[in-house]
């Protein structure tokens, strides 16, 4: 069975940096893209960027350029996204979401996580 | 960036009635091998988001045949039949023709 189990919710100090991860199970990452997504109730969903797990291939949306860093470790089936210089706006939770290079569409995603930032 | 744009729906929607969620793109999304590049998602409460249809009209795998997808280059349309306690939560559109990827705003459905 397929499953991005992500990690705990976060609290951070404004200015601070914050890692996210997502353990892929139920499949090797090196066979599909993986995506990041943050959502914000009153802002809806926005792409933050993929990597391509195989070779460290990223892709940013240009908001993102400067604040995300995504990363995989194949050794342990396990993508990774790391934010930086956090701000109130960086409040939101962070899905993970797969994705196979042949069908356009994300068909699993992780159950989120939390990241709060506040002084 | 392409920008998606999503209709509200008249909530609440009686159950058992029909619902329909417009959404429009700024680009069309009919790419030149005949596939348009427009799906679906819920977000039920508390939940990640759930895949409903993609290539605009294709019904994901274990998605309910009261869903369906139609439309044209810009316009869509998700049309819920026969609507269920269960569908409640908020509906998504999203682009996948080309990077950035973009998002609908959202419409929430609500059951009376």
């Amino acid at each position: 069975e397929v499953q991005l189990q992500q990690s705990g919710p976060e609290l951070r100090r404004p200015g601070s940096s914050v890692k996210l991860s997502c353990k892929a199970s139920g499949y090797s990452i090196t066979d599909y893209l993986m995506h990041w997504v943050k959502h914000r109730p009153e802002h809806g969903l926005e792409w933050i960027g993929w990597i391509d797990p195989e070779d460290g291939e990223t892709k940013y949306a240009q908001k993102f350029q400067s604040k995300a860093t995504l990363t995989a470790d194949t050794s342990s089936n396990t993508a990774y996204m790391q934010l930086s210089s956090l701000t109130s706006e960086d409040t939101a939770t962070y899905f993970c979401a797969r994705h196979d290079g042949t069908y356009y569409y994300h068909d699993y995603w992780g159950q989120g996580v939390m990241v709060t930032v506040s002084s | 960036d392409i920008v998606m744009t999503q209709g509200a729906l008249p909530n609440p929607v009686p159950s058992g009635e029909s619902a329909s969620i417009t959404c429009q793109s700024s680009k069309s999304l009919l790419y030149s091998d005949g596939k348009t590049y427009l799906n679906w998602y819920l977000q039920r409460p508390g939940q990640s988001p759930q895949l409903l249809i993609y290539w605009m009209s294709t019904r994901a795998s274990g998605v309910s045949d009261r869903f369906s997808g139609s439309g044209s280059g810009t316009d869509f349309t998700l049309k819920i039949s026969r609507v269920e306690a269960e569908d409640v939560g908020v509906y998504y559109c999203q682009q996948f023709l080309e990077f950035p990827l973009t998002f609908g705003s959202g419409t929430k459905l609500e059951i009376k």
